[in-house]
């Protein structure tokens, strides 16, 4: 079974300042990894994904993660934060599960962490 | 490419009546699913398809809510009857592999259902 938690529901930086929302899964088999941007009545947007290839991880609009399967994390990080990052995040876990579970390819979706960007 | 469309964007009903969801997936993508995403919590899945079959529907509550995906494009998400606690937003993807699970799921916008 696949689960992921986001350790923080709010996060409130400052523009300019790093961000560094924190995340943790559990998965039985060498999962994916995500991290989705859903904006105020805007659809989910794909920021970031691990697929098994390099742990660093660079996505859209100046993010990056970093999978450490010691620590079991995967949290997103960004240098400096602007006000239109302002959003919810959800960290994201798919895996390939067992053979007889093969085809269920179903997002297991973290409760989210709000971020918001005070000027 | 267009994205995934979904309609409409919001309804209000009452508890007891019923209520359908649209959604039209990205073309060529033949994986669609159905996401329950309520008020402080992240999406949960209600539903697979792969083409016009389902894949998996084990958290689906079955005596009030249906879906189907005939010809494997479009699918339609029903309600029948609602309750109070069916008040979430409900998200359609898609995705264009089956197998290869590292691919992301394109969401639609959603469509806000409020019941009183």
């Amino acid at each position: 079974a696949q689960s992921v938690t986001q350790l923080d529901s709010h996060v409130s930086v400052s523009e300019g300042t790093p961000v560094l929302l924190r995340c943790n899964y559990s998965s039985s088999y060498s999962p994916s990894l995500f991290w989705y941007v859903q904006h105020p009545n805007k659809g989910l947007q794909l920021l970031l994904k691990y697929t098994s290839a390099a742990t660093l991880v660079k996505g859209i609009n100046g993010f990056e993660a970093e999978f450490k399967k010691s620590e079991t994390s995967f949290h997103l990080t960004k240098p400096s934060a602007h006000m239109s990052d302002a959003a919810e995040y959800f960290c994201v876990v798919s895996d390939p599960g067992s053979r007889e579970d093969t085809g269920r390819r179903a997002l297991t979706f973290g409760s989210g962490t709000r971020l918001q960007v005070q000027p | 490419e267009a994205g995934v469309a979904q309609s409409p964007r919001y309804k209000i009903i009452e508890k007891r009546q019923s209520v359908a969801f649209w959604c039209n997936p990205i073309s060529g993508h033949a994986t669609l699913y159905w996401y329950q995403q309520i008020l402080g919590q992240g999406p949960k899945l209600l539903i697979q398809f792969q083409n016009n079959g389902v894949v998996d529907d084990s958290q689906l509550p079955k005596d009030r809510f249906s879906a189907e995906r005939l010809k494997g494009v479009d699918s339609t998400l029903k309600i029948q009857p609602a309750k109070l606690e069916d008040s979430a937003v409900y998200l359609c993807a898609s995705s264009p592999r089956w197998l290869a699970f590292q691919h992301e799921q394109y969401f639609g916008p959603g469509t806000r259902l409020t019941v009183t």
